[in-house]
């Protein structure tokens, strides 16, 4: 079965405790993407990547870190993490065929930020 | 700079009835695509529909059509014949290659309630 998943699904941690949200595929999909939901601020891109090692930053990659060392994981890290980062993240990867692009995200993960 | 515009907050929609989401955007790329997604109250992200900018015809996905007026920069969603689980918030997205292709940005959404 396609799917993308994202652990943990729900996370409360403290400021400044360094955290890795997991982003995995099992498409073989070249892109990947990270984004934000928040009330009234919507859907914000923070990071995405083109493929294995090549990342680029969205809207919104300030207190974000990711890697792409393999191409069906994208881990989000991060490295001090703040109470304005409490938000819904969801983790989508991609595909491309002959024109037509199909978008696959993970279930989301719910982080508070205490 | 990109821009992505829905300018229905909420509407209603009878049972069965078609209804139409509008979206708007402005960018200054000749090559672009846009998205549409759903995001029922569980709170997944679930994506609807795909259209490049150069697609001679309007995207169709069961029965989410994409209406593509490329003049006018609209890319409006029309949902034939709605359901019950059609309710939920509808977001629009462009992805320009102005600084790289793989930006995404995302209109502020459309709550639809279906109504029996």
């Amino acid at each position: 079965e396609a799917q993308v998943t994202q652990n943990p699904r729900y996370l409360i941690t403290v400021t400044g405790k360094k955290l890795t949200v997991t982003c995995s595929q099992n498409m073989n999909h070249e892109y990947m993407s990270w984004y934000r939901q928040d009330p009234g601020l919507g859907l914000r891109q923070i990071y995405y990547s083109m493929n294995v090692e090549v990342t680029d930053k969205g809207d919104v990659p300030e207190g974000y870190k990711v890697s792409r060392k393999e191409k069906r994981n994208f881990p989000l890290i991060l490295e001090s993490p703040s109470p304005n980062q409490t938000s819904l993240y969801f983790c989508a990867s991609s595909s491309r065929i002959r024109g037509r692009e199909t978008q696959y995200f993970g279930p989301g993960t719910r982080l508070l930020v205490l | 700079a990109q821009k992505i515009t829905q300018t229905q907050p909420g509407m209603f929609v009878q049972e069965k009835e078609a209804v139409t989401l509008d979206c708007t955007y402005d960018t200054s790329d000749p090559s672009y695509g846009l998205f549409w997604y759903k995001q029922p109250s569980s709170g997944e992200m679930i994506f609807l529909i795909y259209q490049g900018s150069y697609d001679q015809q309007n995207a169709t996905e069961g029965r989410y059509s994409l209406n593509f007026q490329k003049a006018r920069k609209s890319a409006n969603l029309v949902i034939s014949a709605s359901q019950l689980g059609d309710s939920a918030m509808y977001f629009c997205a462009m992805r320009g290659a102005t600084d790289s292709w793989g930006k995404l940005q995302f209109g502020a959404g459309t709550q639809v309630v279906v109504t029996p």
